[in-house]
This record gives structure tokens, C-alpha cells and sequence, in this order.
């Protein structure tokens, strides 16, 4: 079955710890997409790319990087500068094609919390 | 820029019918979606409008404006499993990419 998996579930970070959350996809989309969700707040665009090897900063990038050197992979790194990382993150593919016009298709998620 | 507005909250009867509003006011758009997303999980996607008028999809309809910025989702014979937060998204110019904004969500609380 194809879809999109974030790990893990669950993590927890200490202060002035860099962590990495996983997100593979096997539906041969070229888009993928970072959002972050708070409570009352919807998603919020962390990072996208388009293809492979190239990204572009969403509205809230500061404290985030990503890398995208294979198709199916999109990790997102949450950096010690990121001063309120608590909270539901959430990966996205899309086709690629017309990003406008396409649906996303998210994964399970990734609930990220400071110890 | 853009600004997305939908209610915070709404609540329905089992059974009944409920319409659900988001308003927009962005440059360049390119289209709107709605999501549903129950709590803890991962938004799927609903229905897309690029067009005016309403587009029907079962108990689901989606309807939009564009001279009014203005989207409904409507929910017809609403059921127990239909409690979900109900995400608008629209589709803007910005920097040549047209990344899908999100509205803040509208929370919809099915009573029996």
C-alpha cells in the first residue's frame, strides 16, 4: 500500500538538543511539505520542495533545516535555536505537477515535546 | 499576504444539517480546499474549488465565491464520526510557488 510515514510517534528533546524527524513516502510524488500544528493555530508551513535536492523556506522556518537528496525522503531537523519546538508535526506529498491544485496526502505525524 | 477566517468552534445535532464558513482575502488565488482532521490525527482531504458554485460529494458539499472570498462546507445528515476539526486551506501566489495556506480550523462537535 502506498502512503507516507513520519517516525517517531512520539519524541522528546532536551534543551540545546538538535532532533530529526523521519518522513518517507512511496507514492512517487515530487512534493513533499513540513507543517507545524499548535493548538488553535491550524498548519503552519515549515518547509517544501519540489524535487529532489532543492527546498524552500515556509513561513516559519527559523530553527528548522531539512535536506531532500532522495524522492522519498524529506526529514526535517529541529535545531537548538527553535526556542518553542513543542508541538504536532505534520509531513505532506503531493504530486508535484501543480502544487496549487493538488492534494496532500500527510502522514501519522510527529508529536515533539521538551523535556 | 492573506488572512483565512473560519469559527473557532460549532456544535450539531445527530442527524442535522451544518454549514461551516471560511473567508479569505488573499492576491493570486488558485483555489480552496477543505480537510477534515480528527484529534491526533493526520488531516485527508475533502473537497477542492477552484470554480464558483457548489460541488456535492455524497453527505459532503463545497461551495465558493471568489468575488466574495467566501467557501462553505456543508454537512448533511451529520453522524457521531463527522466530530473533527474541518480545515480550510487557499491556494495563493507566493514567490511564484502556490503553496496551499491553512485557516486555523474550525472544530465541529456532533451531539447525539
Amino acid at each position: 500500500d502506498g502512503g507516507i510515514t513520519q517516525s517517531p510517534k512520539y519524541l522528546f528533546r532536551k534543551e540545546g538538543q538538535n532532533v530529526t524527524l523521519s518522513c518517507e513516502q512511496n507514492l512517487n510524488h515530487d512534493a513533499m511539505y513540513w507543517y507545524r500544528q499548535d493548538p488553535g493555530q491550524g498548519l503552519r508551513l515549515i518547509y517544501y520542495s519540489q524535487i529532489v535536492n532543492d527546498f524552500q523556506k515556509g513561513d516559519i522556518a527559523e530553527g528548522y533545516s531539512v535536506s531532500r537528496e532522495k524522492k522519498e525522503s524529506f526529514p526535517l531537523t529541529v535545531t537548538s535555536a527553535q526556542k518553542n519546538p513543542t508541538a504536532f508535526y505534520l509531513c505532506a506529498s503531493s504530486i508535484g505537477e501543480n502544487p496549487a491544485r493538488e492534494t496532500q496526502y500527510f502522514g501519522p505525524g510527529t508529536r515533539l515535546l521538551v523535556l | 499576504g492573506q488572512n483565512i477566517d473560519q469559527p473557532t468552534e460549532m456544535t450539531a445535532t445527530e442527524g442535522a444539517i451544518v454549514q461551516i464558513n471560511c473567508t479569505y482575502q488573499t492576491s493570486g488565488f488558485n483555489g480552496l480546499f477543505w480537510y477534515q482532521q480528527h484529534a491526533g490525527e493526520a488531516p485527508t482531504f475533502l473537497s477542492y474549488n477552484v470554480l464558483d458554485g457548489l460541488e456535492e460529494k455524497g453527505r459532503f458539499s463545497s461551495f465558493l465565491s471568489r468575488s466574495k472570498g467566501y467557501s462553505y462546507l456543508l454537512l448533511k445528515e451529520l453522524q457521531m464520526k463527522d466530530s473533527a476539526s474541518y480545515l480550510c486551506a487557499v491556494s495563493h501566489a507566493s514567490g511564484g510557488s502556490y503553496i496551499p495556506t491553512f485557516g486555523r480550523g474550525t472544530s465541529l462537535i456532533v451531539h447525539p
